[in-house]
């Protein structure tokens, strides 16, 4: 069975830092290319970044680049979000999501974690 | 950056009744890179629909996906108790990522 498990979510201060991680279990974790998503309260969902299964290609939503970097460790089945100069609008429940890609380019995300929420105030 | 607009931003029905949901994107998107997610109260996202048409495993087929370019349709065609919830579509863009629509909620009338 597919796991992805969340961690490192606290309350944090205006400018401050925080890493989050997600542990993967159940499947080739460095077969799959893995996202982060994350949902402000009561709001929608938003794409934070993306990083390839060899972590050659990453790519960042304007809103977080440059203050976030997304990276993973394939040996320990983990990704990472590090998240500098937080600001009260990261305040959000962040999800790690498996990309799934089909033989024929379709892609999508087939499994998602629990979340875990960070929320940034003074 | 390609924007997704979902209509209508919420949907009254009955249990039994076709639900039919809108995402119109704002330049051509890939069928391949469209997808439908489901997201209950307190849970994360559950995949739905990947390929604009293609039902995830596990998904009923009462949940159907169409459409092409611009405008794509999920369509849940008797709605069931557990179905009401809120549904996202979402697109790939390359280089510039994933982007998600607002959000339809589907709400018992």
């Amino acid at each position: 069975e597919v796991q992805l498990v969340e961690s490192g979510g606290d309350l944090i201060q205006p400018g401050g830092s925080l890493r989050l991680s997600c542990a993967a279990s159940g499947f080739t974790f460095s077969s799959y290319s893995m996202n982060w998503v994350r949902q402000a309260p009561g709001k929608g969902l938003e794409w934070v970044s993306y990083i390839s299964s060899s972590s050659s290609t990453i790519y960042y939503a304007d809103s977080v680049k440059g203050r976030f970097t997304i990276s993973r460790d394939n040996a320990k089945n983990s990704l990472y979000l590090q998240m500098n100069s937080l600001r009260d609008e990261d305040t959000a429940v962040y999800y790690c999501a498996r990309e799934y890609s089909s033989s024929s380019g379709r892609r999508s995300f087939d499994s998602w974690g629990q979340g875990t929420l960070v929320t940034v105030s003074s | 950056e390609i924007v997704l607009t979902q209509s209508p931003g919420t949907l009254s029905l009955s249990p039994g009744e076709r639900a039919t949901l809108s995402c119109r994107a704002s330049q051509s998107v890939s069928s391949s890179y469209l997808a439908w997610y489901q997201q209950k109260p307190g849970q994360a996202p559950r995949l739905l629909i990947y390929g604009a048409s293609s039902r995830a495993t596990g998904i009923p087929d009462r949940f159907s996906g169409s459409g092409s370019e611009t405008d794509f349709t999920l369509t849940i065609s008797r709605l069931e108790p557990e179905d009401f919830a809120v549904y996202y579509c979402q697109q790939y863009g390359s280089s510039r990522g994933y982007t998600f629509g607002q959000g339809t909620k589907l709400e018992i009338k």
